[in-house]
């Protein structure tokens, strides 16, 4: 299995709140990825990443932001949660090969009251 | 992005072959087909890619139609870990490394 791991697994938080999310590799893959889903969806691309400080937005990204300091984090954060961000997240990563597969975290599951 | 189109979902008998149909009517030239997998509770798995050629792996194998227009995911001998849901994405092969997935098929598996 990819080295991929995402923090925290499970949240619970209250609408207005700050949340920072994490994602992990011990890969030292170029891109980094966070998606959501919902039911009733497939996955959908929030932002991601093809570098240290180079991020991009995806087709959900309003009201998320994201940051890549060092090659293996990558952080996501909800500035002001609110009831739709509820969702689980998947954070992924992938070499730098258009062929190359992509490899997802075990997925975190926010829930937002 | 080329879009794809799946049915819904399908069902299969344990230990048969399954044959799970995509197609791509738009696909250019430079798309490759990625198959991904979800089993529930988890995150996406990669299943198999191809461009042209048909493919296999120890997972499963990819037919390609000739004219790219549409593509099969064949898992030979499905057992009860393969019910999931299967996606079919086209991923463009010049720098852009998004993939952009649709509801994908429910495959479920008879016991």
């Amino acid at each position: 299995d990819a080295g991929i791991t995402q923090s925290p697994r499970h949240k619970v938080t209250e609408t207005g709140t700050p949340v920072t999310l994490r994602c992990h590799q011990t890969e030292n893959h170029r891109y980094m990825y966070w998606y959501r889903q919902d039911p009733g969806h497939g996955l959908r691309l929030i932002h991601y990443s093809y570098g240290v400080k180079d991020t991009d937005k995806g087709e959900v990204s309003d009201g998320y932001s994201v940051s890549r300091s060092k090659t293996e984090d990558f952080l996501l954060t909800l500035e002001s949660a609110t009831s739709s961000q509820t969702s689980v997240y998947f954070c992924a990563i992938s070499g730098a090969d258009s062929s190359y597969e992509q490899y997802f975290g075990p997925g975190t599951r926010l829930t937002v009251t | 992005d080329a879009k794809t189109t799946q049915p819904n979902s399908m069902e299969s008998n344990e230990e048969e072959p399954v044959h799970l149909p995509c197609n791509h009517s738009t696909i250019s030239g430079t798309d490759y087909i990625h198959w991904y997998r979800q089993l529930p509770s988890q995150g996406p798995e990669y299943v198999i890619h191809g461009l042209t050629s048909n493919v296999n792996n120890r997972m499963a194998s990819l037919a390609i139609a000739e004219d790219r227009k549409s593509s099969t995911l064949i898992l030979h001998r499905a057992t009860l870990r393969d019910a999931a849901v299967y996606y079919c994405i086209l991923r463009q092969s010049f720098g852009n490394e998004k993939l952009t997935f649709g509801t994908g098929t429910r495959l479920t598996i008879i016991p």
